[in-house]
């Protein structure tokens, strides 16, 4: 079975300071990663998948195979990135995701 | 084109009634999720319809049921409520079969059961 775990439920950091958070997944073949985040009062959407090796507004994630591990990092927050994050993980053998609980970050003025 | 549409956007029940959400997806999507969202729990899927046809199944009672309609729109139903049933119901949609497809989300639809 497939499961991603997200171990904070609740990260804060000041403004412009560094923010990780942590996402680590249990798979044995290769996995489709994503994180999703949710702003206040707007839709869940996708922020980034680690198939398109892409930055979004200044975040990143890497997926490490090894550490079984994607976690999302930005080197400067900022006020706008508070938000609900959630990781997700999809696989060949489901046509849905299975998210994470989610992290809720607060960026700090 | 129009986003993932759900009605209503909020509902107020009682404990021991019914309920039906509607979620219409995005045009020419045929997979429609549904999850419940709670801050204690996250999100938590519910089940995933594709051509009219359940194809998953997460681990809530049967109270809990769905179907979806050939125009893909899906309705999701909760039978005899429970003061725990108070969350928001966010339905998704899919656009391919490919595990790297994205999902888009709705709104949402706010249920409270007093």
């Amino acid at each position: 079975a497939q499961r991603v775990t997200q171990p904070e439920k609740l990260l804060s950091v000041f403004k412009g300071a560094p923010v990780e958070l942590k996402c680590n997944y249990s798979y044995s073949g290769s996995p489709e990663l994503f994180w999703y985040v949710q702003y206040s009062r707007q839709r869940l959407q996708l922020l980034l998948r680690h198939i398109s090796r892409e930055s979004i507004k200044g975040f990143t994630a890497d997926l490490n195979k090894g550490e079984t591990s994607f976690h999302l990092k930005k080197p400067f927050a900022q006020e706008e990135d508070s938000a609900m994050y959630y990781c997700a993980l999809s696989s060949g053998g489901s046509y849905i995701p299975t998210f994470g609980r989610g992290t809720s970050l607060i960026v700090h003025p | 084109k129009a986003g993932v549409t759900q009605t209503p956007r909020y509902l107020i029940k009682t404990r021991g009634q019914q309920v039906t959400l509607s979620c219409s997806p995005i045009s020419g999507h045929r997979s429609v999720s549904w999850y419940q969202q709670t801050p204690g729990q996250g999100l938590q899927f519910l089940f995933e319809y594709f051509s009219e046809t359940q194809r998953n199944k997460g681990n809530f009672p049967g109270r809990f049921s769905g179907r979806q309609f050939s125009n893909s729109r899906s309705e999701m139903n909760v039978s005899t409520l429970e003061l725990g049933d108070s969350a928001l119901y966010l339905c998704a949609s899919k656009g391919g079969p490919a595990t790297n497809e994205k999902l888009f989300f709705g709104s949402g639809t706010q249920l409270s059961v007093l």
